[in-house]
């Protein structure tokens, strides 16, 4: 089975501020990767697929890059309603299974 | 509009069985693959199976293979999780998202429904 992990599992960051996570394959997925966001009590929310295509209605502040096992979600310009948790997910064994990051939680500093 | 509604959770002993429903509105059901995923308390989240649009291909994850079973009713444009066997660590919410034809990714999901299994 493909396992993801995510880096870092937390932190804090300012308004502002330009933040970077970074989601890493056990083996190469091609650009196979989507990113989430998740506030608390609420479903998931798709940002990017593909690695790097952003979900229509979507921020452009939010932007995905990578390929084979490293990849990158990063926010320009971090806004108040951009304190989540972000996962990313693999479908590179889809229709066989998918597997989600662990996660990455943006707090306030 | 698209909307996914889940129902049928609730409390349930260790051992129990328990039948999750989705309801699905504002599109075509029967042409999509659909999934559930779950999410345990403070924890991250878990894909657990998938059906395709005629049901004739069903996945599950190693972890409730042989215990849980997804189904599908396009004529009630619903989906189905029948879960047996259940266990401490089934707890969590439990998600039906609909997989995108663009690229198999979960575009809608609907707001979840809690599955708690204790005695």
């Amino acid at each position: 089975a493909i396992r993801m992990t995510q880096s870092p599992s937390s932190f804090s960051a300012s308004t502002g501020d330009r933040v970077t996570i970074t989601c890493r394959a056990s083996q190469g997925i091609s650009s196979y990767l989507a990113w989430y966001q998740q506030k608390p009590g609420k479903a998931p929310k798709l940002l990017i697929y593909a690695a790097s295509t952003l979900q229509s209605g979507v921020p452009s502040r939010f932007s995905g890059s990578g390929s084979g096992t490293d990849f990158t979600l990063t926010i320009s310009c971090l806004q108040s309603e951009d304190f989540a948790t972000y996962y990313c997910q693999q479908y590179y064994s889809y229709p066989w299974g998918f597997t989600f990051g662990p996660g990455t939680k943006v707090d306030i500093k | 509009e698209v909307q996914l509604v889940e129902s049928g959770g609730g409390l349930v002993q260790p051992g129990g069985s328990l039948r999750l429903s989705c309801a699905a509105s504002g599109f075509t059901f029967s042409s999509y693959w659909m999934s559930w995923v779950r999410q345990a308390p403070g924890k991250g989240l878990e894909w657990v199976a998938n059906i395709k649009q005629d049901g004739s291909e069903k996945y599950y994850v190693d972890s409730v293979k042989g215990r849980f079973t997804i189904s599908r009713d396009n004529a009630k444009n619903s989906l189905y999780l029948q879960m047996n066997s259940l266990r401490a660590e089934d707890t969590a919410v439990y998600y039906c998202a609909r997989v995108a034809t663009i690229s198999p990714i979960f575009g809608y999901w609907g707001q979840g429904t809690l599955v708690t299994v204790s005695s």
